[in-house]
């Protein structure tokens, strides 16, 4: 049973240009949500996605914005990259409930960006 | 929104002893304590989560608490080996809001 996957690994970018990351949630799971990871700190929320639409937003400017696919993976994209942007960005995914409780969610590995 | 302290930020241990970690949270609607265990390059791993019709919870050599009253949940590590040397996050998520709010994170070394 796969776990949550992220791609890439690794991405350098400089200022001003744009990226898109790419996740695959853990098998059974219809529900991703994003996370900013500053170094030596805890994950931020950024967003989340169910039923290809975003669902709830953390405290991130309109220049993150994200997608979901019919099979539940979801893309991240950030423009105009900053060098504040600099950070892991993780991908966490878990399976929507309808009685408003937090359902587990299970991270991927991340994806290290980098900008220059 | 939610505010989750986290303390302490480093912890040394010798092997064997036990570990300790407390968290605070200021959001009385969240009712999901997870905590995250994150190795070097890699993603955050769940050890162990708690929901706030539970006061405590343990598996193996870990244990959670929670005291809604007093609005803390604390992470137990019990007979610590290297393996444990790692980064700990605890989480708070309030009742019908997705979002994972995280400490800071601590920082533990097991001494052999």
């Amino acid at each position: 049973d796969a776990g949550v996957t992220q791609s890439p690994t690794h991405l350098i970018k400089t200022r001003g240009q744009q990226v898109t990351l790419r996740c695959s949630p853990k098998s059974g799971h219809d529900t991703v949500s994003w996370y900013q990871q500053a170094l030596g700190q805890g994950p931020q929320f950024i967003f989340q996605y169910y039923e290809e639409e975003e669902r709830q937003r953390g405290n991130f400017p309109d220049r993150f914005s994200g997608h979901q696919f019919p099979n539940y993976s979801s893309e991240l994209n950030v423009n105009a990259l900053l060098l504040g942007d600099s950070a892991l960005y993780l991908c966490a995914s878990s399976l929507w409930t309808w009685d408003g409780g937090t359902d587990t969610q299970y991270f991927g590995p991340g994806t290290r960006l980098t900008v220059l | 929104g939610e505010n989750v302290e986290q303390h302490p930020s480093t912890l040394s241990v010798q092997e064997g002893d036990s570990a300790v970690i407390k968290c605070t949270y200021s959001d009385s609607a969240s009712n999901y304590f997870p905590w995250y265990k994150q190795e070097l390059g890699k993603g955050p791993q769940l050890i162990i989560d708690i929901r706030s019709n539970v006061g405590e919870k343990k598996d193996q050599r870990i244990a959670v608490t929670l005291n809604k009253t007093a609005k803390h949940f604390s992470l137990h590590i019990t007979e610590t080996q290297p393996e444990d040397s790692a980064v700990y996050f605890c989480a708070a998520g309030p009742l019908g809001d997705y979002k994972l709010s995280f400490g800071a994170g601590t920082t533990v070394t097991v001494r052999a």
